[in-house]
């Protein structure tokens, strides 16, 4: 069945380092991932997309890396901030459900 | 645009009661979606729409009902609530790019 898990439940890197949160999946017929932030009180908020037609995608600050030979996904996070702060999920979209894994709380340490 | 709102944003229940958790969204997206978040896990997806008048169930259907008569909303009931219905609910729409844009969540206690 479908499942989608992240490596470690929680990160904490210093101001200023870059982060790098990792996601596997199990659903190799999957074919589009997002990445999700999540702040304490908050519903997540979309952050970047992947398309399994793709090995990596750039936006600003941040990178998802998708390798589809061992079904895994990747976020960094470039000169983290305390901004950054937050739980982090990866998710598989299929037709427009998403599967969510359980998410990495990342802390920045200033 | 308001985008995704929900209410109430907090509420209490006692065992047995009934309650309608609304949601609606002013973005003209066909695709609406509810979640529920328990403490330290990701989302699971109870129930979802992809357009007014067709509903389907998702991992978690069991006690939960939903309607979609107009495009706006998409209302969840919850028909006779339990305390393992405690938890944090989020409403959301997608557009024809497969974004997804969440709601800020209600928040659910049943004693």
């Amino acid at each position: 069945g479908e499942s989608v898990g992240l490596h470690l439940p929680t990160l904490s890197v210093q101001e200023g380092d870059n982060s790098i949160i990792n996601c596997a999946y199990s659903n190799s017929a999957s074919d589009y991932f997002i990445w999700y932030k999540q702040e304490s009180g908050k519903g997540p908020q979309f952050i970047i997309d992947i398309r399994s037609n793709m090995d990596k995608r750039q936006g600003q600050r941040v990178t998802v890396l998708l390798n589809k030979t061992v079904k895994h996904l990747s976020l960094q996070i470039a000169a983290t901030q305390p901004g950054d702060s937050a739980v982090y999920f990866c998710a598989e979209v299929n037709a427009g459900k998403s599967t969510f894994g359980d998410g990495t709380t990342l802390t920045v340490k200033p | 645009n308001a985008g995704v709102t929900q209410t109430p944003k907090f509420q209490v229940l006692k065992t047995g009661q009934s309650m309608t958790l609304q949601c609606a969204q002013d973005m003209n997206h066909e695709y609406m979606s509810w979640y529920r978040q328990d403490p330290g896990m990701g989302l699971r997806l109870i129930h979802y729409s992809v357009g007014a008048g067709i509903t389907d169930q998702g991992e978690v259907p069991n006690g939960y009902n939903v309607s979609r008569s107009t495009t706006e909303d998409f209302p969840l009931r919850l028909l006779s609530a339990a305390p393992s219905q405690t938890s944090v609910y989020f409403c959301a729409s997608t557009n024809r790019y497969n974004e997804q844009f969440f709601g800020p969540g209600t928040r659910l206690t049943v004693l």
